[in-house]
């Protein structure tokens, strides 16, 4: 079935630095694909998505390309501030056969720390 | 006030006890979900509903039951709560839009913990 993959956490930043939160996945269909963000005590809040390939997701600094022919969604920020500790998650849209919609296939999240 | 909401946010209950986890929403979408969290697991979808008459087993249904008694109303229950049942359980929801690409929208958790 679909899955997805992504880095092991925990990655620990200085503020500033360039951040890149690699995920792969594996679909049969075309899946739209999403990085859910999760603060400290918080559900999750979507981040960015692409419904297709070669669309870039972006949204507070954050961009992902889709790529298809990697299978990858990779997330990245040019330079994180403290605020952006946070569990990330990345998902995919699974069609569920004989139903009428999809629900998400999350990866295992990957927890971001950044220090001033 | 939030749009996705979830009662009781933290719950401590001894193995054996029946728990319900209520989620209601003011979003007017027709689609919820039940998820549970674990660390280093990510999130697993228990349960789905995409309309008031509509309810689905999803990838780890075993020992948990809903309701859908509205469409701004989705319950999980747990007939006799285990231990390996204590996790961060979310409600979310989503409005269909363009297949495939709808976002959903998720509550704030509820913490149980099965003694």
């Amino acid at each position: 079935g679909d899955s997805v993959t992504q880095m092991e956490g925990p990655v620990t930043l200085s503020e500033e630095a360039f951040l890149t939160i690699n995920c792969t996945y594996t679909a049969t269909g075309y899946p739209s694909l999403f990085w859910y963000v999760q603060y400290p005590g918080e559900g999750l809040q979507l981040l960015l998505k692409a419904t297709k390939a070669d669309d870039k997701g972006s949204n507070k600094g954050f961009e992902a390309t889709y790529r298809k022919e990697t299978t990858s969604f990779h997330l990245e920020k040019g330079s994180v501030q403290v605020s952006d500790s946070a569990v990330y998650f990345c998902a995919l849209s699974d069609l569920i056969l004989n139903q009428a919609g999809t629900a998400l296939i999350f990866g295992k999240g990957t927890t971001l720390s950044v220090s001033s | 006030d939030a749009d996705v909401t979830q009662t009781p946010r933290n719950r401590i209950t001894k193995t054996g006890k029946r728990i319900m986890l209520e989620c209601s929403q003011t979003k007017g979408h027709d689609r919820m979900y039940w998820y549970r969290q674990d660390p280093g697991l990510g999130l697993r979808l228990i349960y789905y509903s995409f309309d008031v008459k509509d309810i689905n087993k999803g990838e780890i249904s075993d020992g948990y039951s809903v309701s859908r008694q509205a469409q701004a109303k989705f319950s999980l229950s747990l007939e006799s709560a285990i231990p390996n049942q204590t996790a961060l359980y979310f409600c979310a929801t989503s409005d269909p839009g363009t297949e495939g690409q709808e976002t959903q929208y998720f509550g704030p958790g509820t913490r149980l913990l099965v003694l």
